[in-house]
C-alpha cells in the first residue's frame, strides 16, 4: 500500500513552546491530508482536513489558532501545536487518501511537561 | 450524524481459532468502509477496503463483509495467530468528502 511518514515519532517539550509535526506522502501526491489525535485507549478523533494550497478545515471544537496546519505542497502537510500545554499531550496521526483508500502515518507522540 | 460501534470492546481467543469482529453504523449511505489494525503506540494499517457496491473482500486469512442495508460489517479472521493481537478499527466514509468516521475499536488478544 501507499506510504505516509511522520516526523518526529515522539517529542517532549516544555509548556509554552511550539511543536511542528510533519506528514509526508512518500510515493503519491495528496491534495488532501487529515490530522487526528488519539487519547489512550480511545479511538481517533478527526481534528482537521488539510487542503493543498488553501486553508485547512477544522472540526468543531478544534482551535485553529492553536493547531496551525500548512499544506504547502502535494506531499507535505505540517501541524504546529502552538503554546503547548500538558493537556495537548496526545498521539497525533495524519493520513492521506489514494484510490479511495486512506493510509495512515506511524503517529507522533507529543508529551508536554 | 454517522455513528459507528464495535462490539465487543475486547476479545481473547486461543490461538488457531476462527473469530469474527463486528462493526455497525447508523447511516447506511456510505461510500466505503475500511478495516484497520493498530498495534500499541503505532499508526493504523489498512487491512481491507470495501466499496459500497461490494459485499465482501478477502486478503489472506481475513475476510470482510458488508451489509449496507442493515448497517453492519464483519471482519472474519481465520486460524488466528498471536501476531494478530492488536486493536481492530472499522471506519466508514460518507459521500461528498473523504472523512472517515471511526468505530470504538475491538482489542483482540490471541492466547498462545
Amino acid at each position: 500500500g501507499a506510504v505516509v511518514s511522520q516526523h518526529p515519532s515522539r517529542v517532549i517539550c516544555k509548556s509554552g513552546t511550539s511543536v511542528k509535526i510533519e506528514c509526508r506522502s512518500l510515493d503519491f501526491q495528496a491534495t488532501t491530508m487529515f490530522w487526528y489525535r488519539q487519547f489512550p485507549k480511545q479511538s481517533l478523533m478527526l481534528m482537521a482536513t488539510s487542503n493543498e494550497g488553501s486553508k485547512a478545515t477544522y472540526e468543531q471544537g478544534v482551535e485553529k489558532d492553536k493547531f496551525l496546519i500548512n499544506h504547502a505542497s502535494l506531499t507535505l502537510s505540517t501541524l504546529t501545536v502552538t503554546s503547548a500545554h500538558p493537556e495537548d499531550s496526545s498521539f497525533y496521526i495524519c493520513s492521506a487518501t489514494i484510490y479511495n483508500e486512506q493510509f495512515f502515518g506511524p503517529g507522533t507522540r507529543l508529551t508536554v511537561l | 450524524k454517522q455513528e459507528v460501534t464495535q462490539i465487543p470492546a475486547a476479545l481473547s481467543v486461543p490461538e488457531g481459532e476462527n473469530l469474527v469482529l463486528n462493526c455497525s453504523f447508523t447511516d447506511s449511505a456510505i461510500y466505503n468502509l475500511q478495516w484497520f489494525r493498530q498495534d500499541p503506540g503505532k499508526g493504523l494499517t489498512s487491512l481491507l477496503l470495501i466499496q459500497s457496491s461490494q459485499r465482501e473482500q478477502t486478503s489472506g486469512r481475513l475476510n470482510a463483509s458488508l451489509d449496507k442495508s442493515s448497517g453492519r460489517s464483519t471482519l472474519y479472521i481465520a486460524a488466528s495467530q498471536p501476531g494478530d493481537s492488536a486493536t481492530y478499527l472499522c471506519a466508514v466514509r460518507g459521500f461528498g468528502n473523504e472523512k472517515l468516521t471511526f468505530g470504538t475499536g475491538t482489542r483482540l488478544t490471541i492466547i498462545p
